[in-house]
């Protein structure tokens, strides 16, 4: 079982549309854990980090559910700016700080 | 003014050259990391270096060799290059341990190219 697992998608929505991407992880001992952007062709960016009490900024939302060592994000009314890949990133400090990156959602919006 | 920059953004070499990528961070952060991302997209952490010490080495073949000779710095030389080893490679660093969030900042990418 892989670390970070992701659906790779890709989901095709259209403007305006709610997307949902879901992350379940394997280590119950991971600490932090985030939502990484990356554009095509570009670098991965930093979107937000996730708390059990949930992460909310502007149209995105983060969730996360240590029971179950599952993480969402949700994105709300798609703008065509939003079409990228969303990585899955969970930080563990067992044997050492570790950031693991999930292999990605790729998410298209069109017009 | 580039937080994390690596050089060069591109390189197209032969299989058996021997290359290097260079990477500096201006963020005063005590860690750094050399990631590689292969076709798939799929971003694979390759080494790790705290304050100039190896933290993680991530089974990757002896052909690679990163040096960091300061805390800024982190090198990747890579000999004997294979096809294989077409991939994008990230530089990152992170300030890491009580009130830190652990976030990654990136370099833009160095495209490596095996012919």
């Amino acid at each position: 079982r892989k670390e970070v697992e992701q659906d790779p998608g890709p989901f095709n929505v259209p403007e305006g549309a709610t997307v949902a991407f879901n992350c379940t992880y394997s280590n119950s001992a991971s600490q932090s854990f985030f939502w990484y952007r990356q554009d095509c062709r570009k670098e991965p960016k930093l979107l937000m980090s996730v708390y059990s009490s949930g992460n909310e900024d502007g149209r995105f939302t983060a969730q996360l559910n240590r029971a179950s060592q599952y993480i969402s994000l949700l994105i709300r009314d798609s703008k065509l700016s939003d079409s990228a890949t969303y990585l899955c990133v969970v930080i563990s400090n067992t044997g050492g700080f570790k950031t693991i990156f999930g292999a990605g959602t790729r998410l298209f919006v069109k017009a | 003014d580039t937080a994390v920059s690596q050089t060069p953004k591109y390189l197209v070499t032969q299989m058996g050259n021997d290359k290097s990528i260079k990477c500096e961070q201006n963020l005063g952060h005590d860690t750094m990391y050399w990631y590689k991302q292969d076709s798939k997209k799929f971003l694979k952490i390759m080494f790790s270096y705290n304050n100039k010490e190896l933290i993680i080495n991530e089974t990757v073949p002896n052909r690679f060799s990163p040096k960091s000779p300061d805390k800024a710095h982190l090198n990747l030389h890579i000999n004997s290059l294979e096809l294989g080893d077409s991939a994008v490679y990230f530089c990152a660093s992170s300030q890491e341990g009580q009130g830190y969030s652990g976030e990654l900042f990136f370099g833009e990418g160095s495209r490596l190219t095996v012919l």
